[in-house]
């Protein structure tokens, strides 16, 4: 079972908004800005999409933003597209011995 | 250029051991954070190990007193020694650059390198 609770799947038609929650604790979300997450097609690698809970690297769409609230943090993509299509990753810092923490991963299909 | 390749993964019996090799361009890896990152089959991201610049490790309960992560600056190549590895070991290995000191994020990674273990 993963640190950091996230839906399985989500779903949206090309255009609309989709988010994607990342429920964690005090010792992890909650309690640091250091959430980050990761879009991965398969058979590839990850690739980071949003860092320090809004942040996004250079080259990243600004349809791709980041928020938190209490213990859950939220990846938004707005005017999806078909090549949003791909499982997506939250990653926290943590206060536990556990050190560093994943969510258990959430499928985007563009419908 | 910043690129990160793995290399030593392979088919392995239950008990044995493995060093897994990313060689690193573009940068110096000895000046970074680098991490170890896993995914089991159809499964999802899984921390396994980072070292600081400075030299400190860390490593996730699972692997803990099995593995080892460790660099060569020489070489510019980072490591991660797997001992006593396990069927629940067997997945896709990724080395990855840590986005900056403290951070929790990685910015750079390598394709990944598959693990098997398996008799």
């Amino acid at each position: 079972q993963s640190a950091l609770t996230q839906p399985a799947s989500v779903s949206g038609s090309p255009g609309q908004s989709i988010t994607i929650s990342c429920t964690g604790t005090s010792s992890d979300v909650g309690g640091y800005n250091y959430v980050s997450w990761y879009q991965q097609h398969p058979g590839k690698a990850p690739k980071l999409m949003i860092y320090d809970v809004s942040n996004r690297p250079s080259g990243v769409s600004n349809r791709f933003s980041g928020s938190k609230s209490g213990n859950t943090a939220s990846l938004t993509i707005s005017g999806l597209q078909a090549e949003d299509e791909a499982d997506y990753y939250c990653s926290s810092y943590t206060s536990s011995s556990t050190f560093w923490v994943f969510g258990g991963g959430t499928k985007l299909t563009v419908l | 250029e910043v690129q990160l390749v793995e290399s030593g993964g392979g088919l392995i019996q239950p008990g044995g051991s493995l060093r897994l090799s990313c060689a690193a361009s573009g940068f110096t890896v000895s000046s970074n954070y680098m991490s170890w990152v896993r995914q089991a089959p159809g499964k999802g991201l899984e921390w396994v190990s980072v070292i600081y610049s400075g030299g400190s490790t860390y490593y996730a309960d699972s692997v803990k007193g099995r593995f080892t992560i460790s660099r060569d600056n020489s070489k510019n190549t980072l490591y991660l020694q797997m001992n006593s590895l396990r069927a629940e070991d067997t997945a896709v290995y990724y080395c990855a650059r840590v986005l900056y000191s403290g951070s929790r994020a990685c910015d750079y990674w390598g394709q990944g390198t598959l693990v098997t273990v398996s008799s």
